[in-house]
């Protein structure tokens, strides 16, 4: 089993749709979250951080629950340049480690 | 800051060739991740340096590979010989570590470099 296992998509929605994607993790000991962007051919950048409590950033919202091992994104209002690929992310600190684990990534786009 | 340099940003090469691949982090950050893509595979790490020291190369594919981070502000990811299967594109990325209980620090990329072996 993967360590973060994401639906590789793609996800095609209208303009203006609302759209959401789900990532679990299997390490329990995690303890950093996070929503990554990365358009074609470029380097992935950070969309968001994800905390316990859920946190929203305008049109987005990231929630996480830990019972369940689960990450979610929600994309309110989707626009064009929302299509990019998003990949969710999970930062264990175990045993002295310290690192970024990706998911493979859910694709989205976004039609006119 | 300029951020993540890494370079070459494309290098095309001959199975057999030895390719250096090569990455500036942030300053002041004190954790190197070098990372390889697919589309098979999405995102593999490779190894990653905490204060220029190797802490953990479990996702290098082989005795091929090798990094190296001579001081706080270089690191390298060497193929040797390489093959055609080390196409992708490799990203470094580093980050600093969060001083504070509940506080995430992300992960910075560079532009990756895009590996090519005919």
């Amino acid at each position: 089993r993967k360590e973060v296992e994401q639906d590789p998509g793609p996800f095609n929605v209208p303009e203006g749709a609302t759209v959401a994607f789900n990532c679990t993790y299997s390490n329990s000991a995690s303890q950093s979250f996070f929503w990554y962007r990365q358009d074609c051919r470029k380097e992935p950048k950070l969309l968001m951080s994800v905390y316990s409590s859920g946190n929203e950033d305008g049109r987005f919202t990231a929630q996480l629950n830990r019972a369940s091992q689960y990450i979610s994104l929600l994309i309110r209002d989707s626009k064009l340049s929302d299509s990019a690929t998003y990949l969710c992310v999970v930062n264990s600190e175990t045993s002295g480690t310290y690192k970024y684990i990706f998911g493979t990534g859910t694709r989205l786009k976004v039609l006119a | 800051d300029a951020g993540v340099i890494q370079s070459p940003r494309h290098e095309v090469t001959e199975m057999g060739q030895e390719v250096t691949l090569r990455c500036k982090p942030i300053s002041g950050h004190d954790y190197l991740f070098w990372y390889r893509q697919t589309m098979m595979r999405g995102l593999e790490l490779l190894i990653y340096f905490n204060n220029n020291v190797p802490i953990d190369d479990s996702g290098m594919p082989e005795d091929r590979f090798s990094a190296k981070m001579p001081n706080a502000s270089f690191s390298t990811l060497k193929i040797q010989p390489s093959e055609p299967r080390d196409s992708a594109v490799y990203f470094c990325a580093s980050s600093v570590r969060a001083r504070a209980a509940g506080k995430n620090t992300e992960a910075f990329f560079g532009q990756g470099t895009r590996l090519t072996v005919v």
